[in-house]
């Protein structure tokens, strides 16, 4: 079974400065999506950015991108120019590619990172 | 587009009793799921349904965890009889992927979540 760590339960960051929140996973699948998602206090799950594992560059969405090491298995998001509404708990995500029966397409989450940015 | 609808937004029970949850995805979204996140946790799957097809309940309590999806378009999740650590948010997600045909989207739009006290 796949499981995804974060390893930061807080986070806080200067507004307009950088952040980087990290996330490790373990898998033993060779194609999977990895994804972040953001949920601010109304609760409503907001995807931020998705990776394609067997894509080699890094995925970038304006001021959010991601470092993927898939040999480290490891899937850190950076926020630049970090914004009051950046403020929100951040979960990491995987997701398996391939159908293989019952549990398919089913996203497993990390515990998440509260972030909070200080004006 | 109509993002996914639920309701209630809260709910407060004591222990024992029963309750339910109603969820309206996105209109032509084929697969469906509800997702259980306790305090402090990332969502947990709880059941997905293909149509109105059950794909995979392996992690649903079914000795109080009840679940339908009828005529593949508003599922209900139903708790009977509560328990305390039954306390959690209850998000419904539904996306366009139609599992087993390798057609694949991994476009998964969350609702807002009911959010569940059992004192």
């Amino acid at each position: 079974a796949q499981t995804v760590t974060q390893s930061q339960p807080e986070m806080s960051v200067q507004e307009a400065e950088t952040v980087t929140l990290s996330c490790t996973y373990d898998t033993s699948e060779s194609d999977y999506y990895l994804f972040w998602y953001k949920q601010p206090p109304s609760r409503q799950m907001i995807l931020v950015i998705r990776q394609e594992a067997y894509k080699q560059q890094n995925a970038t969405e304006n001021r959010f991108s991601v470092n993927f090491q898939k040999a480290a298995k490891s899937f850190s998001l950076k926020i630049s120019d970090s914004q009051l509404g950046d403020a929100a708990m951040y979960f990491c995500a995987y997701r398996t590619s391939a159908y293989s029966g019952a549990g398919s397409y089913q996203l497993t989450f990390g515990k998440g990172t509260k972030l909070s940015v200080i004006p | 587009e109509a993002g996914v609808a639920q309701s209630p937004r809260y709910k407060i029970i004591e222990k024992r009793q029963s309750v339910a949850f109603w969820c309206n995805p996105i209109s032509g979204h084929a697969t469906l799921y509800w997702y259980q996140q306790i305090l402090g946790q990332g969502p947990k799957l709880l059941i997905q349904f293909q149509n109105n097809g059950v794909v995979d309940d392996s992690q649903l309590p079914k000795d109080r965890f009840s679940a339908e999806r009828l005529k593949g378009v508003d599922s209900t999740l139903k708790i009977q009889p509560a328990k305390l650590e039954d306390s959690a948010v209850y998000l419904c997600a539904s996306s366009l992927t139609t599992g087993g045909t390798g057609a694949f989207d991994y476009g998964y739009t969350f609702g807002s979540g009911t959010r569940l006290t059992v004192v």
